[in-house]
């Protein structure tokens, strides 16, 4: 199985502030990459895929990108509405499988 | 609008079975794969299977955590998809959702299943 290495575990950043996570994967999986961002109570809500596209509805804050195996979620000035878990997901290969989950926090 | 509505979960016991139902409207149905998606409380959700869309004659993949104790299918005169679960573990509890993934994708609200005696 292919491995999704996800960090930091948690983080507690201010509002404005330029907020990066990322997703380490075990081998290569081209741009089979997605961000989801799951609020309490909620089902994930898509923010980008294939690696660097923005989906429907998000706002341009939230960008994706890749170096080699690492991918990245940067949210540029973070929101109040912003906090939550977020994950990646890779379906390059069967099993597709999630990153274990940064949660977000406003200090 | 998409809409996709999961019925169905509840309690089980171990060793159980159980069938979940995803109601699905507002885009046409059969052009799409579609997912099961399970989550335990707390932690990352765990993608259990697919069946392809029309075009690629409704054929499944499984998790192979789950393969052979469950099954996908779907009913495309009524825009519904199903996941049928046997042999069922503790280990099985979570909220299970239906999903589209990809590009345009778009879960369910969840059913919660839970596995005790």
């Amino acid at each position: 199985d292919i491995q999704m290495t996800q960090s930091p575990a948690s983080l507690s950043a201010s509002l404005e502030e330029i907020v990066t996570i990322t997703c380490q994967a075990s081998q290569d999986i081209g741009n089979w990459l997605a961000w989801y961002q799951q609020k309490p109570g909620k089902s994930p809500q898509l923010l980008i895929h294939s690696a660097t596209s923005l989906a429907d509805g998000i706002p341009s804050r939230f960008s994706g990108s890749r170096s080699g195996t690492q991918y990245s979620l940067k949210i540029s000035r973070l929101q109040v509405e912003d906090t939550g878990i977020y994950y990646c997901l890779q379906r390059y290969s069967n099993p597709w499988t999630f990153g274990g989950g940064t949660k977000l926090e406003l200090k | 609008e998409v809409k996709l509505l999961e019925s169905g979960g509840g309690l089980v016991q171990p060793g159980g079975s159980m069938r979940l139902s995803c109601a699905a409207s507002g885009f046409t149905f059969t052009d799409f794969y579609m997912n099961w998606i399970r989550q335990p409380a707390g932690k990352a959700p765990e993608w259990l299977g697919f069946i392809r869309n029309k075009a690629n004659g409704y054929t499944t993949e499984y998790n192979p955590s789950v393969k052979g104790r469950f099954t996908i299918s779907r009913d495309n005169t009524q825009n519904m998809l199903y996941l049928q679960m046997n042999t069922l573990r503790a280990e099985d509890t979570a909220t299970y959702y239906c999903a589209r993934v990809g590009i345009g994708a778009y879960w369910g609200q969840g059913t919660l299943v839970t596995v005790s005696s």
